[in-house]
């Protein structure tokens, strides 16, 4: 079963560096991943897509302190020079080859210090 | 520039329908995979349903046989009819672009809240 996993919480200091994993379930480890942000009340917003092997392709209007990584059955977002407004929840995200499914994992919650 | 705009919430009583409308500008619906996400109270995100450029569609199990999503070619709309409604259907509702049809919602709206209770 496909299944996306993510630590509840992160913290990091403002202007410092954050790297949030994703990572997937045995056997899916080829599986290109996206990230999307929450602001506090708000829509989610497209940051990224992630593939396996570590290329991504920012959205529209992102700015390049976002970027992503992988490693193995891992999927990173690493967020630069931190802001307060970065403060949001961050949610990883895949699709079911076959069913098109989307599947997310259980979000991060950053916390900008 | 793209924008979704979704309408329709509200509180419903269970065993209720409710029918929620995402507009879209700046693109054509018919033409994207469309796509609707919910976010329970305090909760994460969960897939609810999607339609094709192709008119097929695709729903999670816990709202099959009960929720239907359609579109409008001419009001650039999409729709979810949401039937038979249970408490743990409360939650912000979502409407969702995926581009490329890659899987991946690319826009999204700024949702709308369902509350299911009596």
């Amino acid at each position: 079963q496909l299944v996306l996993t993510q630590l509840p919480s992160a913290s990091a200091s403002l202007g410092a560096s954050v790297k949030i994993t994703c990572t997937l379930s045995s056997g899916h480890s080829s599986y290109a991943i996206a990230w999307h942000q929450q602001l506090p009340e708000k829509g989610p917003r497209y940051l990224m897509k992630v593939d396996s092997d570590g290329s991504h392709n920012r959205g529209d209007g992102i700015p390049d302190r976002f970027s992503g990584s992988s490693s193995g059955a891992e999927r990173y977002l690493t967020i630069s020079s931190l802001q307060s407004e970065d403060e949001a929840d961050y949610y990883c995200q895949t699709w079911a080859t076959g069913i098109h499914d989307v599947i997310f994992g259980g979000g991060t919650k950053l916390t900008v210090l | 520039e793209v924008q979704l705009v979704e309408s329709g919430g509200g509180l419903i009583q269970p065993g209720g329908s409710l029918r929620l409308s995402c507009a879209a500008s700046g693109f054509a619906v018919s033409d994207n995979l469309m796509t609707w996400v919910r976010q329970a109270p305090g909760k994460g995100l969960e897939w609810v349903s999607a339609i094709y450029s192709g008119g097929s569609t695709s729903y999670a199990d816990s709202v099959k046989g009960r929720f239907t999503i359609s579109r409008d070619r001419s009001k650039n709309t999409m729709f979810l009819q949401m039937n038979s409604l249970r408490a743990e259907d409360t939650a912000v509702y979502y409407c969702a672009r995926d581009r490329e049809s890659s899987g991946f919602p690319d826009s999204w709206g700024q949702g709308t809240l369902v509350t299911v209770s009596s």
